[in-house]
Formats: C-alpha cells, structure tokens, sequence
C-alpha cells in the first residue's frame, strides 16, 4: 500500500533553528503532500508536490520529493513557537484519496 | 476565506445507535471525503465521493457506514449502529476541480461512543 511515513516522529527545537522532516512511501504516486495538525484540530494543508516536481517553496516551507527513493522532505526554516504541531504527509492515490503517515510532532520553544 | 464546516464539534452516543455527522463542504467543490482518526493513531482514509455517488471505500467503510449528499450543500456520513471502536475524530474533506488537489479539511467532529 502507498503509505507515507515520517520520520523522526518527535522534534523539539529553538525558535529559529530550522526542522526537518522526512516521508517515505511505498508505490508510485500522483502528487504527495503536506499537512499540519494542531491538537485536537482539523489538518490544514501546507504544500503539495507533484510526481514530476523535485522540489517546492511556500514561505518559510521546502519540499523536496526524490521519486527514486520514494521519500520527500519538508524544512521549516526560522521556526516559531506557532510552528508547533504535527506535521503529515500523505500521497494521493485514486480518486484523490490521501493516505497519511503517523506524523512527525514538533515543538518550538521560544 | 470559503471553508468546510461540519456539525456537530462532538458527539456522544451509546453503542448501537445511529448517528450522523454533517458537513457542508466549499460551495463549488466537487469531491468529498471522509476521513477518520482515532486518538493516537493515523489519519484513515473512509470514503471518497464524486458526482453523487461513491468513488473509493476502504475497509473500514462498512456495511454500517453511509455517506450522502442531500443537496446541493450538505454531505453526511452515517453510522448505523455505532461500536466503541467508531470512537474517533472524523474529517471531512473537499476538492475543488480534480481528486489530484489540496482538499480542505473541515475542524472535525470528535465522536465518543459509549
């Protein structure tokens, strides 16, 4: 099954440090993305990158995907204490239905 | 900004009984999703809807699961007899123009069964 999977599944860093976060998957994919999650709240989405794309930019956001590898990457860069959250990914497979990770939970201390 | 909306915040009900969650996707959105996850774990992947009928289910998407589109608005999912283990937050989705977008997630509707 596609199924995107992040790693590290906990991140705590300074405000200002960059975060990363890396995804991999399993089959051939659409499109992947990324979304954030606050506790207890709904999944709003961050980016999405398509399977011919390498990489993508959105603000304080890049996103690489290397298909050969079946992995993608998200940095935050300058991270705030409003970056924190959980961060998914998910690939999109038939009619659209996305398939998320487990997530990657990351704190920012001011 | 348009956003998707759904009813209620949270719901407890006892096992056995029907219940519906609503929501009320982008006005000129045209695929639908439900999405559910239990505390703790994934976000799982229900039921996809495209042009009043269902497009893809999963496993989960059982016998006891419906999903409809009423008018041109609201788009439900019912449970028909709920188990403990339906205890979760459920997310409804919508894409605009293709299943291959960014789909908007409503806030959820956290389900307690008890």
């Amino acid at each position: 099954s596609q199924q995107g999977e992040e790693d590290p599944q906990a991140l705590s860093i300074q405000e200002g440090e960059n975060a990363t976060m890396n995804c991999s998957y399993k089959t051939s994919i659409n499109n992947l993305q990324w979304y954030r999650q606050n506790s207890g709240r709904g999944l709003v989405h961050l980016i999405l990158i398509r399977s011919n794309e390498r990489e993508k930019h959105s603000g304080r956001l890049r996103v690489t995907l290397d298909t050969s590898k079946k992995s993608s990457s998200l940095l935050i860069t300058a991270s705030r204490a409003a970056d924190t959250a959980s961060y998914f990914c998910a690939t999109a497979g038939s009619w659209g239905k996305l398939q998320f990770g487990a997530g990657t939970q990351v704190v920012v201390t001011p | 900004e348009p956003e998707v909306t759904q009813t209620p915040s949270h719901q407890v009900t006892q096992m056995g009984q029907e219940v519906i969650l609503r929501c009320v996707p982008i006005s000129n959105h045209l695929y639908f999703y439900w999405y559910r996850q239990i505390l703790g774990q994934k976000v799982e992947f229900l039921v996809s809807f495209y042009n009043n009928e269902i497009s893809e289910k999963s496993e989960i998407f059982d016998d006891q699961f419906s999903v409809e589109r009423p008018d041109g608005s609201n788009f439900t999912l019912k449970i028909r007899s709920t188990k403990l283990e339906d205890s979760a937050m459920y997310f409804c989705a919508s894409t605009p123009t293709g299943p291959f977008y960014e789909q908007y997630f409503g806030p959820g509707t956290r389900l307690t069964v008890t």
